[in-house]
């Protein structure tokens, strides 16, 4: 049981590169989420999934896409990278109350 | 939107003395969430809180919800090097279940 696995680990994109970040649940799990991570801010909600085949916006939604391709998989795309989207990117996912975390992205835009 | 306040923003503790960590929010919570997080680490659950004047205890820790569910404590006794990492409060909007708000975090240290 890997529980919420995410890649990868470390990403440098230079701005204006595009890039996926991939996650992935084993619990079998409706809900899934992202989440970015910034010194003194917190994590913020980004996107989030309830079920299969949907998806909604959370708090920072701009410069962001996302695929919910399966119950499994939730991706979050960069579509045109920016030096503010330098963080800690987390994804979760969750059945009711607990969301479990996964060991998040660093990425650094340069 | 719902903001939530966390008090203090880092604590340096000695092992065996007690702390607490505080989180306020401007509106009422429905669903306080208690998360633990190691540095490079994903977050970890701690607790749940729902109903005002609620308390839970696990191992040396204890959290409270006041009862106009607009404050929460979490309360470590006996810190150990164990404890140390960010801990994060996070609220349930009212609107959307499983959408969470959190604090900017409180980061603690302990020291021998």
């Amino acid at each position: 049981n890997a529980g919420v696995t995410q890649t990868p680990k470390f990403q440098v994109l230079k701005t204006g590169q595009s890039m996926t970040l991939q996650c992935a649940q084993d619990m079998n799990h409706n809900s899934m989420y992202w989440y970015r991570q910034d010194p003194g801010m917190g994590l913020r909600l980004i996107y989030y999934s309830a079920s299969e085949g949907t998806t909604d916006k959370g708090e920072v939604p701009n410069g962001y896409n996302v695929s919910r391709l399966n119950k499994r998989e939730f991706s979050l795309r960069l579509e045109s990278a920016a030096p503010s989207q330098t963080s800690v990117y987390f994804c979760a996912s969750s059945e009711r109350y607990e969301q479990y975390f996964g060991p998040g992205t660093r990425l650094t835009v340069t | 939107s719902q903001e939530l306040e966390q008090s203090p923003q880092s604590l340096i503790v000695q092992e065996g003395k007690n702390l607490t960590i505080n989180c306020t929010s401007s509106k009422t919570l429905y669903g306080l969430y208690w998360y633990k997080q190691k540095y490079g680490e994903g977050l970890i659950f701690l607790m749940m809180l729902q109903k005002g004047g609620e308390e839970k205890s696990h191992e040396k820790i204890t959290a409270k919800l006041d009862e106009k569910k607009q404050q929460s404590s979490l309360h470590i006794t006996a810190s150990q090097p164990s404890h140390a990492g960010i801990y994060l409060c996070g609220a349930e909007k009212t609107d959307s279940w499983g959408k969470l708000q959190f604090g900017a975090g409180t980061q603690v240290v302990v020291t021998p």
